[in-house]
């Protein structure tokens, strides 16, 4: 049970690169969450999902693309990178609204 | 709306000292309160909880109360180790209305131990 795991661990970027960070959790969780993390500002949430096929915008999802074909997986899209998307990226899935959220280990992105 | 605001880093405590790390909250309806705790180089691991008021959370010596007349969740632990050295995360999950379970964070609070 590897519980949610995140690729990749590490990217460096160069400004307008895409790239996509892949999250996947085993535990057969409904819903699926992704953050970013900035230094003095806690976790802020981009993108959500509360089921296979459905995603919804959080506090802060401009710039950001997701999509959950799978109910394991949940992708999070980045079609142009900007320097402003240099952060700390962690996914969290839960059973539902009322369970404990489980954290992924993060992707620390860097875009030059 | 919702927010959640925890006091200030960093802290640094020998061991064996007592901790106390505040958090305040604001919330529209009535919220579960967490305290999650962040170790170098991983991801947020849920420390306690508490769901409505009174309640005590309790974890690895640590405790908080969830107060609903001050609108308090604070982290305290009677003695602190090196390895509790740590980034510490007060949030709330208010489940009113469509929030649909997303957690408000504080901004997190560095705890540093020293042997």
């Amino acid at each position: 049970n590897a519980g949610v795991t995140q690729t990749p661990k590490f990217r460096v970027l160069k400004t307008g690169q895409s790239m996509t960070l892949l999250c996947a959790q085993d535990m057969n969780h409904e819903y699926m969450y992704w953050y970013r993390q900035d230094p003095g500002m806690g976790l802020r949430l981009i993108h959500y999902s509360v089921g296979e096929g459905t995603t919804a915008k959080g506090e802060v999802p401009d710039g950001y693309n997701v999509s959950r074909l799978k109910k394991q997986n949940f992708l999070l899209g980045l079609e142009s990178a900007a320097p402003s998307q240099t952060s700390v990226y962690f996914c969290a899935s839960s059973p539902g609204r009322r369970g404990e959220q489980f954290f992924g280990p993060g992707t620390r992105l860097t875009v030059l | 709306g919702n927010s959640v605001t925890q006091m200030e880093g960093p802290v640094t405590l020998s061991e064996e000292a007592f901790l106390t790390i505040n958090c305040t909250y604001t919330a529209t309806g009535y919220p579960s309160l967490f305290w999650y705790v962040q170790y170098p180089g991983e991801g947020l691991q849920l420390l306690l909880k508490a769901t409505k008021a009174d309640d005590k959370g309790s974890n690895k010596g640590f405790e908080a109360t969830y107060r609903k007349e001050t609108t308090s969740f604070h982290l305290e632990k009677g003695s602190v180790q090196v390895s509790d050295s740590a980034v510490y995360f007060c949030a709330l999950s208010d489940l009113r209305g469509s929030t649909l379970g997303r957690l408000y964070f504080g901004r997190g609070t560095q705890l540093t131990v020293w042997p």
